[in-house]
């Protein structure tokens, strides 16, 4: 079965950088892309880009371009995602969610458990 | 501001049927197709219906989708204590080239 499991909760001070991965298993990593998307404390969920695990193209949301770099390691089945300048406002729980593809239109099908990240002095 | 938009809020006692809105616009409902998703409590978002009204194995046929021009719902009938929970609305954006949620409606089964 499909897994996505994420690392574990971090505490940043502002300005720093924090990297979360996604380590995929119960399917072939290179087949699908990932998306990263985010959701604030007690607010919705916000789209932060895509990568394609088969050729490492991506697409962020343009709000985040600059800060934001998605990585994948195919020799581990793992995605990165990579914010850096970090505010408090980049509080959140960050999540991975892998494509689910129906006569080629993907979406995102399966999630990752998150990841908290504080931002806080 | 979320791109979509949602009702924060709906209920229904149990056995009732439900629906919660999600409007768009042309680049976005108008144009792609919608995708629900529920949020328990604590937990992570799960596909509920995909391609508007497609639902994934193992979703109960008590959910449904619709899509009309720019606007969507979700529909749930026979309401049950366990349908409590957060429900999103997603769609691609033609225009901004990503995906757009809805601002999420809670809903309470009371």
């Amino acid at each position: 079965q499909v897994q996505l499991v994420q690392s574990g909760a971090e505490v940043k001070e502002p300005g720093a950088s924090v990297k979360v991965s996604c380590k995929a298993s119960g399917y072939t990593f290179t087949t699908y892309g990932i998306s990263w998307v985010r959701q604030a404390p007690g607010q919705g969920l916000e789209w932060m880009g895509w990568i394609s695990a088969y050729n490492g193209n991506t697409n962020y949301a343009q709000k985040l371009q600059g800060r934001v770099t998605m990585t994948t390691d195919t020799s581990t089945s793992t995605a990165y995602m990579e914010l850096r300048s970090l505010r408090s406002d980049d509080t959140a729980v960050y999540y991975c969610a892998r494509d689910l593809c129906t006569d080629g239109v993907c979406y995102m099908g399966y999630w990752g458990q998150g990841t908290l990240v504080t931002v806080s002095s | 501001q979320s791109v979509l938009t949602q009702p924060p809020s709906a209920s229904g006692t149990p056995g009732q049927r439900v629906t919660i809105s999600c409007s768009g616009s042309s680049s976005n409902i108008g144009s792609n197709y919608v995708y629900w998703y529920q949020q328990l409590p604590g937990t992570a978002p799960k596909l509920l219906i995909y391609r508007n009204n497609q639902r994934p194995s193992g979703v109960p046929d008590r959910f449904s989708g619709s899509k009309s021009g720019t606007s969507a719902s979700l529909a749930i009938s026979g309401l049950r204590p366990e349908d409590e929970s957060d429900y999103y609305c997603a769609a691609w954006d033609d225009s901004l080239s990503g995906w757009v949620f809805g601002g999420g409606t809670k809903l309470t089964v009371l």
